[in-house]
């Protein structure tokens, strides 16, 4: 399957501070979704993006459609302790699969 | 809106069993529907795609005999996992998305099978 290259891996930041991350691929991808996972459950959708270029706003959460549809990024503002969790990109393609990067796991120190 | 609902929850059970999971979109009718498998601290793997009324189209490496899915109605999808064995533990989680263009998945509460 696709690989999508989410970075950082993992990230500890203080109560209050801005995060950002992001997820890159060798492939165009139509559609750039952003998920949350909390620890035995399934992924939450978070923010999902349609058109290269877009910028989606959700709450204290931003992210963007890369211009050249191979890329997106997620910033989280203002960081709060229930932010912690796994941060997973995914993209789907033309065929209709999606597939997902490597998560990024996020840990609020308060 | 867009709940999907996965069941069961968790599963023990012996070698060489088959088990069933279920999928279902509670709120809305899924065209399409996806099987995936993650490992502990890993990134969600894609098994298959199922689309209601045809054969589901399986990723490379993902035995199809192994993995029985089958979508016969717009709001159900279910996957077996025939003779399991202790390498098939795993948590699957299905994913649901509705007809039309630019609709996201949305995901169930995923299944932890756990075969002894």
């Amino acid at each position: 399957g696709q690989q999508l290259n989410q970075s950082p891996q993992s990230m500890f930041i203080q109560e209050g501070e801005d995060v950002s991350m992001n997820c890159t691929s060798s492939s165009i991808f139509n559609t750039w979704l952003w998920y949350k996972q909390d620890p035995g459950e399934g992924p939450v959708l978070l923010i999902a993006l349609y058109k290269a270029g877009e910028l989606t706003s959700n709450g204290r959460l931003t992210a963007q459609f890369g211009i050249t549809r191979k890329d997106s990024f997620l910033n989280i503002s203002a960081s709060i302790p229930s932010d912690v969790g796994i941060y997973f990109c995914a993209g789907q393609l033309i065929g209709n699969q999606f597939y997902f990067g490597t998560g990024t796991s996020l840990t609020v120190i308060p | 809106g867009a709940v999907v609902s996965q069941h069961p929850s968790r599963v023990i059970c012996k070698s060489g069993t088959s088990v069933k999971i279920e999928c279902r979109s509670l709120d809305f009718q899924a065209t399409t529907m996806f099987w995936y498998r993650q490992f502990p601290k890993k990134s969600l793997m894609l098994m298959a795609t199922s689309n209601e009324g045809s054969k589901a189209t399986y990723e490379q490496g993902v035995e199809k005999d192994k993995f029985l899915i089958n979508h016969a109605s717009l709001t159900l999808s279910t996957l077996t996992v025939t003779s399991a064995h202790p390498e098939d533990s795993s948590f699957y989680i299905c994913s649901a998305k509705n007809r039309g263009p630019n609709q996201p998945q949305h995901f169930g509460d995923g299944t932890r099978l756990s075969i002894l």
